[in-house]
């Protein structure tokens, strides 16, 4: 079965500083892997994912993640943090068994510091 | 615009209370979805429907029904509200029965039942 682990419920960073939010799945087959952002009153919209071919995924607004099989993880990263990357994050994964199930993490709110 | 629409964004309602929150999605989509997000869990999935008269429970379907009747609309019933199905919920839709794909969601609805 799949499932999603968010390391830190919130992450501070202060403005400029590396943002890095963790994740670590688990599935009995290869997956498929997403990071979706929720601004506050709206919905979740897709970032980035990896399906297949390269490992780095370049996304939205600067971030990008990198999926590591050995580690079993697809941690999301942005050089400089902005002021208006202050949102919640959801890592997700999806592979071909189980109905073609989406499996969301708890995620991560992420504060940016002036 | 591609979009999926739900509402009503924000409803109080009491105990047993029918209501019936819509979702439409102007994408041709396949796949429809209902989440509901609870602070510390995530999303959780209640029912999703692969096409048209086509629909199935997802993680957490107590106390919920859906109907698909038409490719674009894919409405979400609560029968009779308990205080415990206070939450925000999304809807939710994606191209077909590919896992790799965005899943594209509402703004959310907010239900407090009292």
């Amino acid at each position: 079965a799949q499932s999603v682990t968010q390391l830190g419920s919130h992450v501070s960073v202060s403005e400029g500083a590396l943002v890095l939010l963790r994740c670590n799945y688990s599935s009995s087959v290869p997956p498929y892997l997403f990071w979706y952002v929720q601004y506050p009153n709206q919905g979740l919209q897709l970032l980035l994912k990896y399906t297949t071919g390269a490992t780095l995924v370049k996304g939205i607004n600067g971030f990008e993640a990198e999926f590591k099989k050995s580690e079993t993880s697809f941690h999301l990263t942005k050089p400089s943090a902005h002021m208006s990357d202050a949102a919640e994050y959801f890592c997700a994964v999806s592979d071909n068994t189980g109905g073609f199930k989406t499996i969301f993490g708890a995620g991560t709110r992420l504060f940016v510091k002036a | 615009e591609a979009q999926v629409t739900q509402n009503p964004r924000y409803l109080i309602t009491v105990t047993g209370k029918k209501l019936t929150v819509t979702c439409s999605q102007n994408m041709n989509h396949e796949y429809m979805s209902w989440y509901r997000q609870d602070p510390g869990l995530g999303l959780r999935q209640i029912y999703y429907s692969m096409n048209v008269e086509v629909t199935d429970k997802g993680d957490v379907p107590e106390g919920y029904k859906v109907s698909r009747k038409e490719k674009r609309n894919f409405p979400l019933i609560l029968e009779s509200p308990s205080p415990n199905q206070t939450s925000l919920y999304f809807c939710a839709s994606s191209l077909g029965l590919y896992s790799g794909n965005t899943i594209y969601f509402g703004e959310g609805s907010w239900l407090t039942v009292v």
